[in-house]
């Protein structure tokens, strides 16, 4: 059964930062990888989507990267603004099982200092 | 930008109560979703809709749920007899193909009491 952790739970930056979020899979046979962010009370919007064949994605000041082999991923944030303040999940879709469920993290909550 | 839509964003219902939750998926996708997140916990599948019918569940979508695509525009989430533990957040998710990025709408926040 695929699992998705994901590491820090909580990061608070100074505006300006850069900085680096990290998603992690049990189960490295995988259709794809998604970053959401989810603003407070709010539904999940899509950043970001890696598939299996893919090292990374780009958009604007995010970067997305797979490391399928190894399990993981990042999603980069250059210059970080307050606006960026939100929960970013990482969800990956897995062979194991279905291909046609989402598998999610439980999110890093990040609050960025003006 | 396309939208996937879901009304009520609030629904209260009382214990054993039947409710309905709308969504509007985007109008070119052919794979549709659920999924709910409790308060506190992760985001996790209920179900898949493709060409008519489920395509998959999860454990929790047992017969106190269905879904129906009643029209050409609507796809929706029936909860019977409902439970405390129900009380979630409800999304919506749609996808133009099975392998493509899911678009999620704003849920319903379904409280039960």
């Amino acid at each position: 059964k695929q699992e998705v952790t994901q590491i820090p739970a909580a990061l608070s930056v100074p505006e300006g930062e850069n900085l680096v979020l990290n998603c992690s899979f049990t189960d490295s046979a995988i259709y794809n990888l998604q970053w959401f962010r989810q603003d407070p009370g709010k539904g999940l919007t899509s950043l970001l989507l890696i598939q299996s064949s893919q090292r990374e994605q780009t958009s604007g000041r995010l970067n997305a990267s797979l490391d399928k082999s190894s399990g993981r991923s990042t999603l980069y944030i250059a210059a970080s603004q307050p606006g960026d303040s939100a929960t970013y999940l990482c969800a990956v879709r897995s062979f194991t099982g279905s291909a046609r469920q989402l598998t999610f993290g439980s999110g890093t909550q990040l609050t960025v200092l003006p | 930008e396309p939208e996937v839509t879901q009304t009520p964003s609030h629904q209260v219902t009382q214990m054993g109560q039947e409710v309905i939750l709308r969504c509007v998926p985007i109008s070119n996708h052919l794979y549709f979703y659920w999924y709910r997140q409790i308060l506190g916990q992760k985001v996790e599948f209920l179900v898949s809709f493709y060409n008519n019918e489920i395509s998959e569940k999860s454990e929790i979508f047992d017969d106190q749920f269905s879904v129906e695509r009643p029209d050409g525009s609507n796809f929706t989430l029936k909860i019977r007899s409902t439970k405390l533990e129900d009380s979630a957040m409800y999304f919506c998710a749609s996808g133009q193909e099975n392998n493509s990025p899911l678009h999620f709408g704003n849920g319903t926040r379904l409280t039960v009491t």
